[in-house]
């Protein structure tokens, strides 16, 4: 079976540090990759997508960059963070032919700019 | 542009009445329509889908029709319980689209004993 996950579950870090969350998925090949962002009270906004290794598509101008460096390895980077990165970050995984539509997420990271 | 509209919370229930989510959208095309579920503290769950018009998606006594003329995908509950207590997003697909997901803004449910 397939299965998602994603470190670390919280992180608490000073403004102007660096950010590296990573994800990973098992049981599958060739997913394609996403990481959603949910800002306190508010929804889920699609951050970064990916339908192969190297390939990377950005929704939103922002603060943070993406990178797929292996087929399952989905890791979301800032080189200085800012207080308004602040928020609960999910990665989701779905299958590549479209399937039925469906993405799977991982449990989120909760991280706290301060 | 494609958009999804749900009813704004909180939504304050006690245990065994009726739950009802109002969710609309806007889509160019033929969506493919979702429910997920929050749970306090965790990533998000699906809980029901529906791929065309007059389907109906349910699970774990929660269900949505998705109605084609009325561009909307209600989830309903005849009879909530304490564990049901989460956040409920509404969220379209389209395959034109890369399958990825459009949210509306979330439903909090609180159920009260």
């Amino acid at each position: 079976s397939q299965t998602i996950h994603q470190w670390p579950a919280t992180l608490v870090q000073p403004v102007g540090s660096p950010l590296s969350l990573e994800c990973t998925v098992e049981g599958t090949s060739n997913p394609n990759l996403y990481w959603y962002r949910q800002a306190a009270g508010r929804g889920l906004q699609l951050l970064f997508y990916s339908v192969g290794i190297g390939q990377i598509s950005s929704e939103v101008p922002q603060n943070l960059s993406a990178s797929r460096p292996q087929d399952r390895q989905f890791i979301l980077s800032s080189k200085k963070l800012l207080l308004s990165d602040s928020g609960f970050y999910l990665c989701a995984w779905s299958n590549s032919d479209g399937g039925k539509n469906i993405q799977y997420f991982g449990a989120g990271t909760r991280l706290s700019v301060l | 542009g494609n958009s999804v509209t749900q009813m704004e919370g909180p939504v304050t229930l006690s245990e065994e009445a009726f739950l009802t989510i109002n969710c609309t959208y806007t889509a160019t095309g033929y969506p493919s329509l979702f429910w997920y579920v929050q749970y306090p503290g965790e990533g998000l769950q699906l809980l029901l889908k529906a791929t065309k018009a007059d389907d109906k998606g349910s699970n774990k006594g929660f269900e949505a029709t998705y109605r084609k003329e009325t561009t909307s995908f209600h989830l309903e509950k005849g009879s909530v319980q304490v564990s049901d207590s989460a956040v409920y997003f509404c969220a379209l697909s389209l395959k034109a689209a890369g399958n990825k997901l459009t949210f509306g803004g979330g439903t909090r449910v609180l159920v009260k004993p």
